[in-house]
C-alpha cells in the first residue's frame, strides 16, 4: 500500500528566506507521480509542483523546487524568497501511473513571518 | 473557466438524516474526484469518475455513501443515515486528462457537521 508521511506539522520562515518542507513516501511501484499542493486558509487547494518518478531532473516552478531522491523515497519542497502569500497548508501526494487514486500526507502548516 | 464549484458550502444536519452535496466541475473536464478531509488530515480519496462512469471507489466508503455523475457533467455525493463521524470537509476536484499531465482543480469544499 502507498503511504505518504509529512513529519513536520508546522514550519515557520522569515519573509524572503528559504524553507524546505519534507515528505517521504512508500510504494512498491516504479512508475508514479509526486505532487505538492497548497491549501491557503479558507481557499481552494492548488497544485504547486509535480514530479514524474522516471525523471531524474528535479522539477522547478519559479520560487518552488523539489529535491527528489527516488532511492530514499524522499520528495522535499524548497520555497525560495518566501512571501506572505506562501502561508498555507502544504500537502505532499502521490499517484501510481495508470491509476486514479491520489494518496495525500497529513500536511505541513507553513507560517511566514514579516 | 469559472473553476470548480460546490454546493452547499456548509451543511449542519442531525444524526440519521440524509444529505446530498453537489459538485460542478470545470466544463470539459472528464475526470471528477471526491475526497473527504478531516481536521489535521490530508484529503482522503473517496471515489473517481471518468465521464459518467464511476471507475473507482474507496473501500473505506461505506454503503451509506453513494455518488453519481449522470451526464458526465455535475456530480452528487449522498450520505444516508449520517453519523457524527461523517463530520468533515468534502472536496471535489476535476481534471482534463492529457497523457499523464493531469492537473486536479479543487473546489472550495462542503463542510458537513453532524450533530
Amino acid at each position: 500500500a502507498q503511504t505518504v508521511t509529512q513529519s513536520q506539522p508546522e514550519m515557520s520562515v522569515q519573509e524572503a528566506e528559504t524553507v524546505t518542507l519534507s515528505c517521504t513516501y512508500d510504494t512498491s511501484e516504479s512508475d508514479y507521480y509526486l505532487f505538492w499542493y497548497k491549501q491557503p486558509p479558507s481557499r481552494q487547494m492548488i497544485l504547486v509542483i509535480r514530479q514524474e518518478a522516471y525523471k531524474q531532473q528535479n522539477a522547478t516552478e519559479n520560487r518552488f523546487s523539489v529535491n527528489f531522491q527516488k532511492a530514499a523515497k524522499s520528495f522535499s519542497l524548497k520555497i525560495s524568497d518566501s512571501q506572505l502569500g506562501d502561508a498555507a497548508m502544504y500537502f505532499c501526494a502521490t499517484r501510481i501511473s495508470g491509476t486514479y487514486k491520489y494518496i495525500f500526507g497529513t500536511g505541513t502548516r507553513l507560517k511566514v513571518l514579516a | 473557466d469559472t473553476g470548480v464549484s460546490q454546493n452547499p458550502r456548509h451543511k449542519i444536519t442531525k444524526r440519521g438524516q440524509n444529505v446530498t452535496f453537489r459538485c460542478d466541475p470545470i466544463s470539459e473536464h472528464n475526470r471528477l474526484y471526491w475526497y473527504r478531509q478531516t481536521l489535521g488530515q490530508g484529503p482522503e480519496f473517496l471515489t473517481y469518475f471518468q465521464n459518467e462512469a464511476q471507475l473507482e471507489k474507496s473501500r473505506l466508503l461505506s454503503d451509506r455513501f453513494s455518488a453519481e455523475r449522470p451526464k458526465g457533467s455535475f456530480s452528487t455525493l449522498e450520505i444516508q443515515r449520517t453519523e457524527q463521524g461523517d463530520s468533515a470537509m468534502y472536496l471535489c476536484a476535476s481534471s482534463r486528462y492529457n497523457s499523464n499531465q493531469e492537473t486536479q482543480y479543487f473546489g472550495p469544499g462542503t463542510r458537513l457537521l453532524v450533530l
